[in-house]
C-alpha cells in the first residue's frame, strides 16, 4: 500500500459525459501528479500540482482539467468524454518538487467510456 | 527531449534464476533520477528501485539491483532468485532536472516459469 488513495476504482460512463476522479496523496506529500495509461499510448503524464498550484503540464487535453485543494487532495475532471479516453488513470504523490522525492502511485481509476 | 527505451517487450525466467531487464535513456539534464516500477496484474504501480544519477554506486534493494552506466545512458535491472510473484510488467522511468514528471519506457513483460 503506497498510501495514495484514488476513488472510484472503476467508472463506466457514456460518450459526451463528464466524470471526476479523486486522489488523496500520502500524508506529508505536497505534489500530486496525474498520469494516463492506455494500451496505445503507454503511460503519459497529464499534469502536476504542488501545494495547490499547477506546476507542470503534459499532454493534457483541453477537455480535461484538474485542481488541488487546500487539504492537498486533487481532482481530475474529464468532460465531453470520447471512446479513446478509456484508460487507467493514476495519481502519484511526492514530498515536494520532483527533485526532493520519489513518486508513489495510487491504485488507479479504470475508466471505460461506452 | 527526454526518452526512455526498453527494447525487450517480453522476457522469461525460470524460478530461482537471474534475469536482467534492459533500459536506455536520453536526457540533456545533468541531474536526474532513474526508476524501475513493477506493474503486476492488479495494475498497481509499485516502486522497485531508484538511482540518483550523481551516485556512482549502483542501487540495490534485496533481490533487485541495477547496473547504471551513465556514459552509455544505460540502466538495467537485475532480479536474482526470481520468484513467481516477480511476474509483472516492468517499467523504466526517467525524471528530475527541469521537469517534475516521469518519462516511462513501454515496459517489459516478465514471465516466471515454475
Amino acid at each position: 500500500d503506497s498510501g495514495v488513495t484514488q476513488t472510484p476504482k472503476h467508472l463506466i460512463t457514456a460518450t459526451g459525459q463528464r466524470v471526476t476522479l479523486r486522489c488523496s496523496p500520502r500524508s506529508g506529500d505536497l505534489s500530486v501528479y496525474w498520469y494516463q495509461q492506455s494500451l496505445d499510448q503507454g503511460l503519459q503524464f497529464l499534469i502536476q500540482y504542488y501545494n495547490g498550484e499547477e506546476r507542470a503540464k503534459g499532454n493534457i487535453l483541453e477537455r480535461f482539467s484538474a485542481q488541488q485543494f487546500p487539504d492537498l487532495h486533487s481532482e481530475l475532471n474529464l468532460s465531453s468524454l470520447e471512446l479513446g479516453d478509456s484508460a487507467l488513470y493514476f495519481c502519484a504523490s511526492s514530498v515536494g518538487s520532483f527533485e526532493e522525492g520519489t513518486q508513489y502511485f495510487g491504485p488507479g481509476t479504470r475508466l471505460l467510456v461506452l | 527531449a527526454q526518452t526512455v527505451t526498453q527494447s525487450q517487450p517480453e522476457m522469461s525466467v525460470q524460478e530461482a534464476e537471474t534475469v536482467t531487464l534492459s533500459c536506455t535513456y536520453d536526457t540533456s539534464e545533468s541531474d536526474y533520477y532513474l526508476f524501475w516500477y513493477k506493474q503486476p496484474p492488479s495494475r498497481q504501480m509499485i516502486l522497485v528501485i531508484r538511482q540518483e544519477a550523481y551516485k556512482q554506486q549502483n542501487a540495490t534493494e534485496n533481490r533487485f539491483s541495477v547496473n547504471f552506466q551513465k556514459a552509455a545512458k544505460s540502466f538495467s535491472l537485475k532480479i536474482s532468485d526470481s520468484q513467481l510473484g516477480d511476474a509483472a510488467m516492468y517499467f523504466c522511468a526517467l525524471g528530475g532536472g527541469s521537469q517534475g514528471n516521469l518519462i516511462f519506457g513501454k515496459g517489459t513483460k516478465l514471465s516466471v516459469k515454475p
